[in-house]
């Protein structure tokens, strides 16, 4: 149990389109998600916190009206990348609590890529 | 804000060596996890040590949390070419649940 699932697993896009990551909590109520992006050989850096029906908390220095995060509901966060350029492709990966155990499930994560 | 520190940052191994990466906090730390992403992967949960002085296995792999609650580490014993990847330990934000801070990671190729 306690499975994650993000959609799309990879995507590229033109400089200043926008896209949409979404994370799924497939078997339990995610009552927090998390999203953060791992830049290529180094560590995973929390961007924001999401909490069903609240607004999410974004960390410092992650621009907030450019990572929009929306938790509409216990099984889904989305994470909407807003005129993204060259410098926001990443790996973005969400994690969900509220399952089983007492930690975080991580999704299998999204490649971003922004030509 | 919480913090850990992990090292080393890369290492290299022929296979059959062993390997053992370390994270330390300032701080006491509640518990303290484990992860392994392999090259184009995600993060897989390995393990969560949450009592002092705990020591856990699974198979060739051996956690230890230290009696302070401030350190642990991951050994591989006997390393193989399936070991490749990098090994994050991850610590939760004071009071902040299921928010994890992450080390910088190690790592670990094998020389077949």
């Amino acid at each position: 149990g306690a499975v994650v699932s993000q959609h799309p697993s990879w995507v590229i896009c033109k400089s200043g389109t926008s896209v949409k990551i979404e994370c799924r909590s497939l078997d339990f109520q995610a009552t927090t998600m998390f999203w953060y992006r791992q830049f290529p050989k180094q560590s995973l850096m929390l961007m924001a916190t999401s909490n069903e029906g609240s607004k999410a908390t974004y960390e410092q220095g992650v621009e907030k009206d450019k990572f929009l995060i929306n938790h509409a509901s216990l099984t889904l966060s989305t994470l909407t990348v807003t005129s993204a350029h060259p410098e926001d492709s990443s790996f973005y990966i969400c994690s969900a609590s509220g399952g089983p155990a007492v930690r975080g499930y991580f999704g299998p994560g999204t490649r971003l890529t922004v030509t | 804000g919480q913090q850990v520190m992990q090292i080393p940052q890369y290492q290299h191994v022929q296979e059959g060596e062993d390997f053992t990466t370390y994270c330390n906090s300032s701080t006491t730390l509640s518990n303290i996890q484990w992860y392994k992403q392999r090259p184009g992967g995600h993060p897989v949960f390995l393990i969560q040590l949450v009592k002092s002085g705990e020591v856990k296995k699974q198979k060739r792999l051996t956690f230890q949390f230290g009696e302070a609650k401030k350190n642990s580490s991951l050994h591989i014993t006997a390393t193989q070419t399936t070991d490749v990847g990098t090994y994050f330990c991850a610590v939760p934000e004071y009071n902040q649940g299921g928010k994890l801070i992450f080390g910088q990671g190690t790592e670990l190729s094998v020389k077949p």
